[in-house]
Protein backbone atom coordinates (compact mmCIF):
# COMPACT_ATOMS: atom_id res chain seq x y z
CA UNK A 1 0.00 0.00 0.00
CA UNK A 2 1.55 3.40 -0.84
CA UNK A 3 2.02 5.85 1.98
CA UNK A 4 0.42 9.08 2.69
CA UNK A 5 1.93 11.32 -0.44
CA UNK A 6 2.33 15.25 0.06
CA UNK A 7 3.60 17.62 -2.71
CA UNK A 8 5.28 19.34 -3.20
CA UNK A 9 8.04 18.41 -0.70
CA UNK A 10 9.52 22.46 -0.34
CA UNK A 11 7.92 25.76 -1.38
CA UNK A 12 9.30 29.55 -0.93
CA UNK A 13 6.98 32.05 -1.38
CA UNK A 14 7.10 35.70 -0.51
CA UNK A 15 4.70 37.37 1.80
CA UNK A 16 1.31 38.13 0.54
CA UNK A 17 1.41 35.56 -1.85
CA UNK A 18 -1.05 32.56 -1.62
CA UNK A 19 -0.38 28.55 -1.36
CA UNK A 20 -2.00 25.35 -2.02
CA UNK A 21 -0.47 21.87 -1.13
CA UNK A 22 -1.63 18.77 -1.82
CA UNK A 23 -1.85 15.40 0.91
CA UNK A 24 -2.70 12.18 -0.79
CA UNK A 25 -3.83 9.60 1.86
CA UNK A 26 -3.38 6.02 1.91
CA UNK A 27 -6.02 4.20 -0.21
CA UNK A 28 -9.37 3.82 1.87
CA UNK A 29 -8.67 6.37 4.67
CA UNK A 30 -11.30 8.56 4.53
CA UNK A 31 -10.25 10.75 7.40
CA UNK A 32 -6.95 13.89 6.80
CA UNK A 33 -5.95 15.86 9.37
CA UNK A 34 -3.34 18.85 8.57
CA UNK A 35 -0.54 20.00 11.36
CA UNK A 36 1.90 23.13 11.60
CA UNK A 37 5.36 22.38 12.79
CA UNK A 38 7.74 25.05 13.53
CA UNK A 39 10.67 24.51 15.95
CA UNK A 40 9.85 24.72 19.77
CA UNK A 41 5.77 24.92 19.04
CA UNK A 42 5.40 21.17 18.31
CA UNK A 43 2.83 20.11 16.09
CA UNK A 44 -0.07 22.02 15.78
CA UNK A 45 -3.48 21.02 14.89
CA UNK A 46 -5.01 22.81 11.46
CA UNK A 47 -8.15 21.23 10.53
CA UNK A 48 -9.57 17.84 9.91
CA UNK A 49 -11.97 16.77 6.88
CA UNK A 50 -14.03 12.96 6.46
CA UNK A 51 -15.81 12.34 3.49
CA UNK A 52 -15.30 15.92 1.88
CA UNK A 53 -16.64 17.50 5.11
CA UNK A 54 -14.53 19.73 7.83
CA UNK A 55 -15.49 17.79 11.18
CA UNK A 56 -12.93 19.59 13.60
CA UNK A 57 -10.43 22.92 13.36
CA UNK A 58 -7.73 24.61 14.77
CA UNK A 59 -7.18 27.69 16.28
CA UNK A 60 -5.92 28.97 13.20
CA UNK A 61 -6.95 32.14 11.29
CA UNK A 62 -9.13 32.21 8.34
CA UNK A 63 -6.07 32.48 6.03
CA UNK A 64 -5.95 28.89 6.30
CA UNK A 65 -8.69 26.71 4.38
CA UNK A 66 -8.97 23.35 3.19
CA UNK A 67 -11.06 21.32 1.27
CA UNK A 68 -11.24 17.35 0.79
CA UNK A 69 -12.23 15.73 -2.31
CA UNK A 70 -14.33 12.80 -3.34
CA UNK A 71 -10.99 10.62 -3.55
CA UNK A 72 -10.18 11.85 -0.12
CA UNK A 73 -7.59 13.84 -1.58
CA UNK A 74 -7.07 16.66 0.50
CA UNK A 75 -6.24 20.02 0.30
CA UNK A 76 -4.96 23.35 2.60
CA UNK A 77 -4.88 27.05 1.00
CA UNK A 78 -3.05 29.16 2.92
CA UNK A 79 -4.14 33.19 1.34
CA UNK A 80 -1.56 36.37 2.64
CA UNK A 81 1.29 34.55 3.32
CA UNK A 82 3.00 36.45 6.40
CA UNK A 83 6.39 35.08 7.65
CA UNK A 84 5.27 33.25 10.28
CA UNK A 85 3.37 30.98 8.55
CA UNK A 86 6.96 29.28 7.49
CA UNK A 87 7.05 25.74 8.54
CA UNK A 88 6.52 22.68 7.73
CA UNK A 89 3.01 21.32 6.97
CA UNK A 90 2.18 17.85 7.61
CA UNK A 91 -0.77 15.55 6.38
CA UNK A 92 -2.03 12.64 8.53
CA UNK A 93 -5.02 10.23 7.22
CA UNK A 94 -6.67 7.23 9.42
CA UNK A 95 -9.70 5.33 8.52
CA UNK A 96 -12.14 6.84 9.70
CA UNK A 97 -10.88 8.94 12.97
CA UNK A 98 -8.43 10.70 14.68
CA UNK A 99 -8.43 8.48 17.83
CA UNK A 100 -6.58 5.50 15.87
CA UNK A 101 -3.43 5.52 14.73
CA UNK A 102 -1.85 8.12 11.88
CA UNK A 103 -0.31 8.06 9.26
CA UNK A 104 2.08 10.50 8.13
CA UNK A 105 3.17 12.23 4.83
CA UNK A 106 6.62 13.82 4.99
CA UNK A 107 5.74 17.48 4.73
CA UNK A 108 5.66 20.34 2.84
CA UNK A 109 8.56 22.66 3.93
CA UNK A 110 7.21 25.92 3.26
CA UNK A 111 9.57 29.17 3.47
CA UNK A 112 8.06 32.82 3.32
CA UNK A 113 10.58 35.61 1.98
CA UNK B 1 -9.03 21.52 27.45
CA UNK B 2 -6.73 18.95 26.78
CA UNK B 3 -2.78 19.37 26.90
CA UNK B 4 0.05 17.00 26.75
CA UNK B 5 3.91 18.15 28.28
CA UNK B 6 7.07 17.03 27.25
CA UNK B 7 9.38 18.81 29.58
CA UNK B 8 12.31 17.30 27.93
CA UNK B 9 13.43 19.90 25.10
CA UNK B 10 16.66 17.56 24.50
CA UNK B 11 18.34 14.73 25.74
CA UNK B 12 21.54 13.54 24.92
CA UNK B 13 22.51 10.00 25.59
CA UNK B 14 25.88 7.88 24.80
CA UNK B 15 25.07 4.50 23.29
CA UNK B 16 24.17 1.75 25.15
CA UNK B 17 22.83 4.07 27.73
CA UNK B 18 19.23 3.67 28.75
CA UNK B 19 16.87 6.76 28.56
CA UNK B 20 13.36 7.64 29.70
CA UNK B 21 11.66 10.24 27.41
CA UNK B 22 8.68 12.02 29.99
CA UNK B 23 4.86 12.36 28.43
CA UNK B 24 2.52 14.11 30.87
CA UNK B 25 -1.11 14.81 29.55
CA UNK B 26 -4.44 16.79 30.72
CA UNK B 27 -7.96 15.52 30.02
CA UNK B 28 -11.14 15.73 31.17
CA UNK B 29 -12.32 12.56 29.46
CA UNK B 30 -12.47 9.19 30.91
CA UNK B 31 -11.98 7.78 27.34
CA UNK B 32 -8.75 8.65 25.54
CA UNK B 33 -6.09 7.36 23.67
CA UNK B 34 -2.23 8.11 24.39
CA UNK B 35 0.20 7.78 21.11
CA UNK B 36 3.91 8.48 20.89
CA UNK B 37 5.30 8.76 17.40
CA UNK B 38 8.95 9.39 16.14
CA UNK B 39 10.26 11.68 13.36
CA UNK B 40 13.31 11.32 12.51
CA UNK B 41 15.27 13.44 9.99
CA UNK B 42 13.65 12.55 6.99
CA UNK B 43 10.69 14.67 8.54
CA UNK B 44 7.70 11.67 8.41
CA UNK B 45 6.48 10.39 11.92
CA UNK B 46 5.96 7.08 12.60
CA UNK B 47 3.96 5.50 14.75
CA UNK B 48 5.66 3.56 17.44
CA UNK B 49 2.51 2.69 20.15
CA UNK B 50 -1.38 3.64 20.95
CA UNK B 51 -2.87 2.79 23.99
CA UNK B 52 -6.57 3.10 25.60
CA UNK B 53 -7.56 5.25 28.95
CA UNK B 54 -8.14 1.37 30.08
CA UNK B 55 -5.63 -0.35 29.50
CA UNK B 56 -2.75 0.34 32.43
CA UNK B 57 -0.88 -2.50 31.15
CA UNK B 58 2.62 -1.56 30.22
CA UNK B 59 4.64 -2.49 26.72
CA UNK B 60 7.66 -3.72 26.01
CA UNK B 61 8.37 -4.06 22.37
CA UNK B 62 12.16 -5.20 21.55
CA UNK B 63 14.31 -2.40 23.01
CA UNK B 64 11.33 0.18 23.66
CA UNK B 65 8.80 -0.20 26.55
CA UNK B 66 6.22 2.41 28.11
CA UNK B 67 4.71 2.85 31.18
CA UNK B 68 1.15 4.04 31.34
CA UNK B 69 0.32 5.74 34.91
CA UNK B 70 -3.08 6.98 35.05
CA UNK B 71 -2.63 8.17 38.88
CA UNK B 72 -0.07 10.52 37.64
CA UNK B 73 -1.24 11.15 33.76
CA UNK B 74 2.02 10.03 32.84
CA UNK B 75 3.00 7.83 29.32
CA UNK B 76 6.35 7.21 29.82
CA UNK B 77 8.78 5.87 26.92
CA UNK B 78 11.79 3.90 27.63
CA UNK B 79 14.40 2.39 25.16
CA UNK B 80 16.87 0.61 26.42
CA UNK B 81 20.57 0.17 25.11
CA UNK B 82 20.18 2.99 23.23
CA UNK B 83 21.11 3.00 19.70
CA UNK B 84 22.25 6.21 16.76
CA UNK B 85 19.23 4.88 14.78
CA UNK B 86 17.37 6.20 17.50
CA UNK B 87 18.30 10.03 17.28
CA UNK B 88 14.81 11.66 16.52
CA UNK B 89 12.58 13.90 18.24
CA UNK B 90 9.71 12.39 19.94
CA UNK B 91 6.05 12.94 20.54
CA UNK B 92 3.55 12.06 22.44
CA UNK B 93 0.14 12.45 22.04
CA UNK B 94 -3.28 12.30 23.56
CA UNK B 95 -7.07 11.96 21.20
CA UNK B 96 -9.81 12.97 23.16
CA UNK B 97 -13.18 14.46 23.19
CA UNK B 98 -12.86 18.16 23.10
CA UNK B 99 -15.84 20.82 21.98
CA UNK B 100 -17.45 17.68 20.94
CA UNK B 101 -15.19 16.25 18.78
CA UNK B 102 -12.47 13.98 18.63
CA UNK B 103 -8.95 15.99 18.97
CA UNK B 104 -5.39 15.03 18.62
CA UNK B 105 -3.14 17.33 20.66
CA UNK B 106 0.82 16.64 20.47
CA UNK B 107 2.83 17.70 23.05
CA UNK B 108 6.51 19.78 21.93
CA UNK B 109 8.58 16.67 21.02
CA UNK B 110 12.05 15.55 22.80
CA UNK B 111 14.83 15.85 20.70
CA UNK B 112 16.79 12.98 21.21
CA UNK B 113 20.46 12.59 20.55
CA UNK B 114 22.63 9.25 20.61
CA UNK B 115 26.40 9.40 20.62
CA UNK B 116 28.52 6.84 18.89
Amino acid sequence: KAGVTQTPRYLIKTRGQQVTLSCSPISGHRSVSWYQQTPGQGLQFLFEYFSETQRNKGNFPGRFSGRQFSNSRSEMNVSTLELGDSALYLCASSAEWTGEKLFFGSGTQLSVL
Amino acid sequence: AQKVTQAQTEISVVEKEDVTLDCVYETRDTTYYLFWYKQPPSGELVFLIRRNSFDEQNEISGRYSWNFQKSTSSFNFTITASQVVDSAVYFCALSAHSGGYQKVTFGTGTKLQVIP
